[in-house]
């Protein structure tokens, strides 16, 4: 295995309220995991790492204030959109990484989001 | 991490070998070659992944140059489940690389 949940699959919010999307690793310990956003037919960027136990780092031009990210055990992160507007309307997917000299990645289905 | 190139899109006849093509001419000696596929409206899935030699795994087949400056995936008897964007990525890890997911290969499966 290296499976990878996420909950909600998809969530509709009004402008100005908060989400909170859930990434489970949930047959390995993740020590790190990853934020990443899609908009329609581009392709995935990257938006933060997380390791358990420490504070995200966040990539260029990602609002870390905006974007919450709480990684408070080996299975589990959570990101928060804070005060979402239409324009964080996207596909958020999460990855977990068990470490190791290879690292692979292994993703989550994905969670839209779509603000009203 | 080393750029890489992938042709846009292919076609593959239901049944048929699948082999997709990635140039990765500046990948250095501690990137592996990862691919993973997206299918529409789905988190990407890993496929496989390999440094140096050629890996065989139950999805697929990496063949790699011996330079390491292209590589080939082998997908031995495509179906129309396997029609997705598929992603060749030179990666050294999470603590000195960024897994960057370029514009991939569509492939499109036909019966």
């Amino acid at each position: 295995g290296a499976v990878v949940s996420q909950h909600p699959s998809r969530v509709i919010c009004k402008s100005g309220t908060s989400v909170k999307i859930e990434c489970r690793s949930l047959d390995f310990q993740a020590t790190t995991m990853f934020w990443y956003r899609q908009f329609p037919k581009q392709s995935l960027m990257l938006m933060a790492t997380s390791n358990e136990g420490s504070k995200a780092t966040y990539e260029q031009g990602v609002e870390k204030d905006k974007f919450l990210i709480n990684h408070a055990s080996l299975t589990l992160s959570t990101l928060t959109v804070t005060s979402a507007h239409p324009e964080d309307s996207s596909f958020y997917i999460c990855s977990a990484t068990r470490g190791g000299l290879t690292d692979t990645q292994y993703f989550g289905p994905g969670t839209r989001l779509t603000v009203l | 991490d080393a750029k890489t190139t992938q042709p846009p899109s292919m076609d593959c006849a239901e049944g048929r070998a699948a082999n997709l093509p990635c140039n990765h001419s500046t990948i250095s000696g501690n990137e592996y070659v990862y691919w993973y596929r997206q299918i529409h409206s789905q988190g990407p899935q890993y496929i496989i992944h390999g440094l140096k030699n050629n890996e065989t795994n139950e999805m697929a087949s990496l063949i790699i140059t011996e330079d390491r400056k292209s590589s080939t995936l082998i997908l031995p008897h495509a179906t129309l489940r396997d029609t997705a964007v598929y992603y060749c990525i030179a990666y050294r890890g999470s603590t000195l690389g960024r897994l960057y997911f370029g514009r991939g290969t569509q492939l499109t499966v036909w019966p």
